[in-house]
């Protein structure tokens, strides 16, 4: 059974600081990876989507990494701001399930503090 | 491309009452998913649509929730005889799959149940 993991639950940081946000997952086997942003009662934003060929995808000061063979996704926020708290989350898409439901890890809820 | 969209956003109800959301997906995507989130977890995959059809349910979805996607178009999830424990988020997403399996899942805001 795919397990998605986050680490860390929450993050507290200072405005401007750069920042990694991890995932893991336990089956390599998946088609893509897809990192969303959701603001408190809101729904998700997708934010970044990595196919299982790629290696990192950019978009503005977001950059996601994937490395399959250990089961492991990075989300570097470059040059934090107060609006980019949120809670992150990472999902996972299997490669062997037809449905291509998204399996999600529990988050991590990230403040910058201005 | 107007989103995904969910109605309605907040449902209050008594312990025993049913309840009946609906989500209008982005047009012309064929697939349309159902989500339920708790308080500090991530969704988790209750039903899909292929157009019309029902697909898969998760064993989550107890025979007291039915999900419909009349036409292909809009989808309504019903809850009958609700629990304390059908309190959360429920999110509906929706994408245009090709075979590939890599076009990204779109998200609406999510009707949040409470049950009293």
């Amino acid at each position: 059974k795919q397990e998605v993991t986050q680490i860390p639950a929450a993050l507290s940081v200072p405005e401007g600081e750069n920042l990694v946000l991890n995932c893991s997952f336990t089956d390599s086997a998946i088609y893509n990876l897809q990192w969303f942003r959701q603001d408190p009662g809101k729904g998700l934003t997708s934010l970044l989507l990595i196919q299982s060929s790629q290696r990192e995808q950019t978009s503005g000061r977001l950059n996601a990494s994937l490395d399959k063979s250990s089961g492991r996704s990075t989300l570097y926020i470059a040059a934090s701001q107060p609006g980019d708290s949120a809670t992150y989350l990472c999902a996972v898409r299997l490669r062997m399930d037809s449905s291509y439901k998204l399996i999600f890890g529990s988050g991590t809820r990230l403040l910058v503090r201005p | 491309d107007t989103g995904v969209s969910q109605n309605p956003r907040h449902k209050i109800t008594k312990r025993g009452q049913n309840v009946t959301f609906r989500c209008d997906p982005i047009s012309e995507h064929n697939r349309l998913y159902w989500y339920r989130q708790t308080l500090g977890q991530g969704p988790e995959f209750l039903t899909y649509f292929q157009n019309e059809a029902q697909l898969e349910k998760s064993r989550l979805l107890s025979d007291r929730f039915s999900a419909e996607r009349p036409k292909g178009s809009f989808s309504t999830l019903e809850i009958q005889r609700t629990e304390q424990g059908d309190s959360a988020m429920y999110l509906c997403a929706s994408s245009l799959e090709p075979s590939d399996g890599n076009q990204p899942q779109h998200f609406g805001d999510g009707t949040r149940l409470s049950i009293l």
